[in-house]
């Protein structure tokens, strides 16, 4: 059974750059969709983007230019990059797994970690 | 991107009531659609996808349905661990996104 843990800063000063890391356990990274989506109370859940087994990225637009996500296999684990925060920012961050399932197939979060919480404040 | 609206927000429900959630897409989602449980403090769990497979280990009161714009979860008898919030999130189109929720407590 795969188990994804999040970890990182629980606090990021405004203009700096949050640095969050999902190891998975009981699952190698180099199959599936690795995801990260955030939640906020004011705009709820929010996919922020994945990466894929070939090393590929898709990105929300929203954030696409303050966001990177890379994996290490070495490692097991995903890592998410976010640039120039803002109290905007602040939000449980969580890691999911993207499994290609049904008809018609697409990928759906099947096991997630059980997220951290960022805050963005000086 | 996709908007995902659900109704209502807010069921009020007791134990062995039928209860049933609607979502809604701005757009043809085909059967891309996939509902999730949360708990307070925990994360969104799985129990749909492709707009009515139940996912491993959900129980069979758990359906969903539906096509295209409008779709649908249904509880058919709410049992005590069912009080929870449920999303409903496409899958058809980048970037995902979710529904506002809806949120079941007890009557």
């Amino acid at each position: 059974q795969v188990h994804l843990q999040e970890s990182g800063p629980g606090l990021v000063r405004p203009s700096e750059t949050l640095s969050l890391t999902c190891a998975v356990s009981g699952d190698s990274i180099s199959t599936y969709y690795w995801n990260w989506l955030r939640q906020t109370p004011p705009k709820g859940l929010e996919w922020i983007g994945y990466i894929h087994d070939t090393g590929s990225t898709n990105y929300n637009p929203s954030l696409k230019s303050r966001v990177t996500i890379s994996a290490d296999t070495s490692k097991n684990q995903v890592s998410l990059k976010l640039s120039s925060v803002t109290a905007a920012d602040t939000a449980v961050y969580f890691c999911a797994r993207g499994s290609v399932v049904g008809v018609p197939a697409s990928d759906y979060f099947d096991s997630w970690g059980q997220g951290t919480l960022v805050t963005v404040s000086s | 991107d996709i908007q995902m609206t659900q109704s209502p927000s807010f069921v009020s429900a007791s134990v062995g009531d039928r209860v049933t959630i609607t979502c809604r897409a701005s757009q043809g989602i085909s059967r891309w659609l996939a509902w999730y449980q949360q708990k307070p403090g925990k994360a969104p769990k799985l129990l749909i996808f492709a707009a009515s497979n139940l996912q491993s280990g959900v129980p069979s009161r758990f359906s969903g349905s539906g096509s295209g714009t409008d779709f649908t979860l249904t509880i058919s008898s709410l049992q005590p661990e069912d009080f929870a919030t449920y999303y409903c999130q496409q899958a058809k189109t980048f970037p995902r996104t979710f529904g506002p929720g809806t949120k079941v407590d007890v009557k």
